[in-house]
């Protein structure tokens, strides 16, 4: 899978856009990029995943640049309870490599 | 709530002993994957498996292992337990195990080795 490099911590006002970004230079045509973020010791939570479009869901917005080298996770309007360490994944979308891998994410801390 | 089940929550014990986590897997996923979260690796995949079968394995420690039962939950045994083996351990599940799959993680087993 390609590496990911995504800057160790951000801060964000409570309701405003938190815009998280992820570099994947090295990504290839058929590798997805994923979300996902860990709450403090819980679980890691699927947010979103695209290949080359834009995508959204419920939780965020998901923007991948043309040349598919970068990324930006967008959650539209940040609640406190949205502080959490979020990692951006890239996996191939097909073959036998089934695990992710997590690198250390960026830790959110979104401030009332 | 992802719908992956995890017990115990927490497990204290010593050094050399013996452990079993429990995960059971979201109604209708046939793939099981185990990671560990250490203060010093960050989470690692350890290993998964597909309708009872060893599809794929990481870092895993061969004092460590794994199956997946006929109703589809699986238990990661851990022996000869050692001190940096202290970690959080997450289960996770997908439909059908293919790379392109979401995995939806459990809340965790905290296991402390003394």
């Amino acid at each position: 899978d390609a590496k990911t490099t995504q800057p160790p911590s951000m801060d964000c006002a409570e309701g405003r856009a938190a815009n998280l970004p992820c570099n994947h230079s090295t990504i290839s045509g058929n590798e997805y990029v994923y979300w996902y973020r860990q709450i403090h010791s819980q679980g890691p939570q699927y947010i979103i995943h695209g290949l080359k479009n834009n995508e959204t869901n419920e939780m965020a917005s998901l923007i991948i640049t043309e040349d598919r080298k970068s990324s930006t996770l967008i959650l539209p309007h940040a609640t406190l309870r949205d502080t959490a360490v979020y990692y951006c994944i890239v996996r191939v979308a097909r073959g036998s490599n089934y695990k992710l891998t997590f690198g250390k994410g960026t830790l959110l801390t979104v401030n009332p | 709530d992802s719908g992956v089940t995890q017990t115990p929550k927490h497990l204290i014990t010593a050094t050399g002993q013996r452990v079993t986590l429990r995960c059971s897997p979201r109604s209708g996923d046939l793939s099981v994957y185990w990671y560990q979260q250490s203060l010093d690796q960050g989470l690692q995949f350890l290993i998964q498996y597909y309708n009872g079968e060893e599809r794929a394995k990481g870092n895993i420690l061969e004092r460590f292992s794994a199956q997946q039962f006929p109703d589809l939950h699986s238990e990661l045994n851990l022996s000869s337990l050692e001190l940096g083996d202290s970690a959080l351990y997450f289960c996770a599940s997908s439909v059908g195990g293919l790379s392109q799959e979401t995995q939806y993680f459990g809340p965790g087993t905290r296991l402390l080795v003394l």
